[in-house]
């Protein structure tokens, strides 16, 4: 399964646009990227999953290049409730569970 | 609905002690996984079920059974309680072939 690398931490301010970015050179081509939001005291939540160009939600946007060998997670105006940690995952079918493989995410830190 | 719950949600044991991990979904979701994390870490899988009556071990099965006799319930078996299992464990569902996981809200366990 192919191994991911983001930011450790990240700061920001409330109303800023942040982007998270993951690098996966190694992506297999029947390979999802997925992103997962995780909360103190609470299990990871799911955001977003992809394959190629653009995917947008109500939470956010995904964005993954033609090559596919990185991913930017955009979260537009983030509040003080985004403080988070944000994990990129790479495999197939994005949600089963026995192939989520967790690096150990980026602490995006959002200030007043 | 209720999604993933886990019980308990808080436990104190002794070296030695066995105990159970409770989790059942409500999703009918064929996957069901267990994992553990540590202060500062991602997650790592323990063991998961791809349906009742199939289990297979994750990256960190020792000192950990698992059984699934049911669609919703995957309860986790630490058999002799040692300190390096003090950790705090989620337990996910997901569909076949799904596009997310859906975790419960964790138990914190503590061996002394």
């Amino acid at each position: 399964l192919a191994k991911t690398t983001q930011p450790i931490s990240m700061d920001s301010y409330e109303g800023q646009e942040v982007n998270i970015t993951c690098s996966h050179n190694n992506i297999a081509t029947n390979d999802y990227i997925t992103w997962y939001q995780q909360f103190p005291s609470q299990g990871p939540r799911f955001i977003i999953q992809g394959y190629k160009t653009k995917v947008t939600n109500e939470v956010a946007s995904l964005f993954i290049p033609a090559d596919r060998k990185s991913s930017t997670l955009s979260l537009p105006r983030v509040s003080l409730s985004d403080t988070a940690v944000y994990y990129c995952l790479v495999g197939p079918y994005g949600g089963a569970t026995n192939k989520l493989i967790f690096g150990t995410g980026t602490l995006l830190a959002v200030q007043p | 609905n209720a999604g993933v719950t886990q019980t308990p949600k808080f436990q104190v044991l002794k070296t030695g002690q066995s105990m159970t991990l409770q989790c059942a979904q409500d999703m009918n979701h064929e996957y069901m996984s267990w994992y553990r994390q540590d202060p500062g870490m991602g997650l790592r899988l323990i063991h998961y079920s791809v349906g009742a009556g199939i289990t297979d071990q994750g990256e960190v099965p020792n000192g950990y059974n698992v059984s699934r006799s049911t669609t919703e319930d995957f309860p986790l078996r630490l058999l002799s309680a040692a300190p390096s299992q003090t950790s705090v464990y989620f337990c996910a569902s997901s569909e076949y072939r799904g596009t997310e996981a859906f975790f419960g809200q964790g138990t914190r366990l503590t061996v002394v």
